[in-house]
């Protein structure tokens, strides 16, 4: 079964602790990304990587770096978290002109 | 930015009616994607329509494109309970055919 697995599911954290959102796949999918979810403002893509390696800014990188050591994982990392990146994260796999399988999300709360 | 623009932000019928909700976008697309989010979860991918293709069925789900007005409709019939969801379009264009570029969906609400 193809799966995209997000963790944590939640996290409340205070402003300026570091923090990583782990996601894998189980597909071998080459192309992953991450998305952040605001009320009123759909979803907005941060990161995104097309292989190992390669990983360029979506919409709105600000404060927000990755990692795509391995085909399978590609972790959002938050240096200095800060209260408006309090949001709902969608981390997403895919191929080329198919369809993306999206994780469960994990919400963050940054105080 | 944002590419679609779903239409309408809310809609609520009763079980057994059909639902359309619409996307705009604004540019060239190499397809559209409708996914569904049920309250607090992920998207599940419903149906994706290629810019050539200009009408999908999938089971109880039928989507239209018309690349002139750069507009999009999806069309659940006979609704149940189960359906109520928010409702997202998602397009994707240029040289990219992975990076999607979402709306801000259409609640709708499916009354038993």
């Amino acid at each position: 079964e193809a799966q995209v697995t997000q963790n944590p599911r939640y996290l409340i954290t205070v402003t300026g602790k570091k923090l990583t959102v782990t996601c894998s796949q189980n597909m071998n999918h080459e192309y992953m990304s991450w998305y952040r979810q605001d009320p009123g403002l759909g979803l907005r893509q941060i990161y995104y990587s097309m292989n190992v390696e390669v990983t360029d800014k979506g919409d709105v990188p600000e404060g927000y770096k990755v990692s795509r050591k391995e085909k399978r994982n590609f972790p959002l990392i938050l240096e200095s978290p800060s209260p408006n990146q309090t949001s709902l994260y969608f981390c997403a796999a895919g191929v080329l002109s198919q369809p993306q399988h999206f994780g469960d999300g994990t919400r963050l709360s940054i105080l | 930015s944002q590419q679609g623009e779903e239409d309408p932000q809310a809609l609520s019928i009763q079980e057994g009616e059909n639902a359309t909700m619409n996307c705009s976008y604004k540019t060239s697309i190499n397809n559209l994607q409708w996914y569904r989010q049920n309250s607090g979860r992920g998207l599940v991918h419903l149906i994706l329509i290629r810019s050539n293709e200009r009408e999908k069925h999938s089971g109880r789900l039928r989507v239209t494109l018309d690349t002139s007005k750069k507009s999009s409709s999806l069309l659940i019939t006979a609704s149940r309970a189960a359906d109520t969801a928010s409702y997202f379009c998602a397009t994707t264009s240029g040289g990219s055919n992975y990076k999607l570029t979402f709306g801000k969906g259409t609640l709708l609400t499916v009354n038993p």
